[in-house]
């Protein structure tokens, strides 16, 4: 069974701290992980990785793949409290189109 | 952008009692659409894969009786809560796939949330 673990599940840190949320996953025919941000409603996406070691980067978020240990992490810099959501992972396997989500992480940045 | 909606955005309703919720992709046709289920502080939980034009297929563990879904054109896809429980209360998000020359993204909706009575 496809499976992704993320961790920690909760993290609590003050404004300008560096975070870094960390996803590990165990599927079959592996095609591309995804990281996503959810406040309220509906999650919004940041990420998609399908290569090892190639560095994602917008703004103060980063995000990079390892295909050989089978993890990511999503690292946040500079923290502000508009960065308080859920962050999520999710991986796509190849020939199919749904997406396996971990359980995601809550980050909290206190001012 | 690719936008999803979802309607209505919040319902209350009385146990034993049915609900529609729809999810439309507003500016692309999606040949394929899923149906997730969120409970508080929980990551999402995929419950159905929603074709056009054929039957949903469900993940292990979720009623296919008591969720229906129609995929009845390329921009709309339904669920329907059959005879509600106070335990179906949660917050159901769709997500539509756009096929592009990038690859393959999924769009997700506003979210519905259902209080069962």
């Amino acid at each position: 069974e496809d499976k992704v673990v993320q961790s920690p599940l909760s993290l609590v840190v003050h404004e300008g701290d560096t975070v870094t949320l960390n996803c590990s996953y165990e599927v079959t025919n592996f095609r591309s992980l995804l990281w996503y941000k959810q406040e309220k409603k509906a999650p919004t996406f940041l990420f998609m990785l399908t290569s090892s070691g190639i560095e994602k980067k917008s703004g103060r978020l980063s995000s990079i793949l390892d295909k050989k240990e089978l993890f990511s992490i999503l690292n946040i810099t500079a923290t502000q409290t508009g960065d308080s959501a859920i962050y999520l992972c999710a991986v796509t396997v190849q020939g199919a189109q749904k997406l396996v989500f971990g359980q995601g992480t809550r980050l909290t940045i206190n001012p | 952008g690719a936008v999803v909606s979802q309607h209505p955005s919040r319902v209350i309703c009385k146990s034993g009692t049915s609900v529609k919720i729809e999810c439309r992709s507003l500016d692309f046709q999606a040949t394929t659409m899923f149906w997730y289920r969120q409970f508080p502080k929980k990551s999402l939980m995929l419950m159905a894969t929603s074709n056009e034009g054929s039957k949903a297929t469900y993940e292990q563990g979720v009623e296919k009786d008591k969720f229906l879904i129609n995929h009845a054109s390329l921009t709309l896809s339904t669920l329907t809560v059959t005879s509600a429980h106070p335990e179906d209360s949660s917050f159901y998000i769709c997500s539509a796939t756009l096929v592009g020359t990038s690859g393959t993204k999924q769009y997700f909706g506003p979210g519905t949330r259902l209080t069962v009575t």
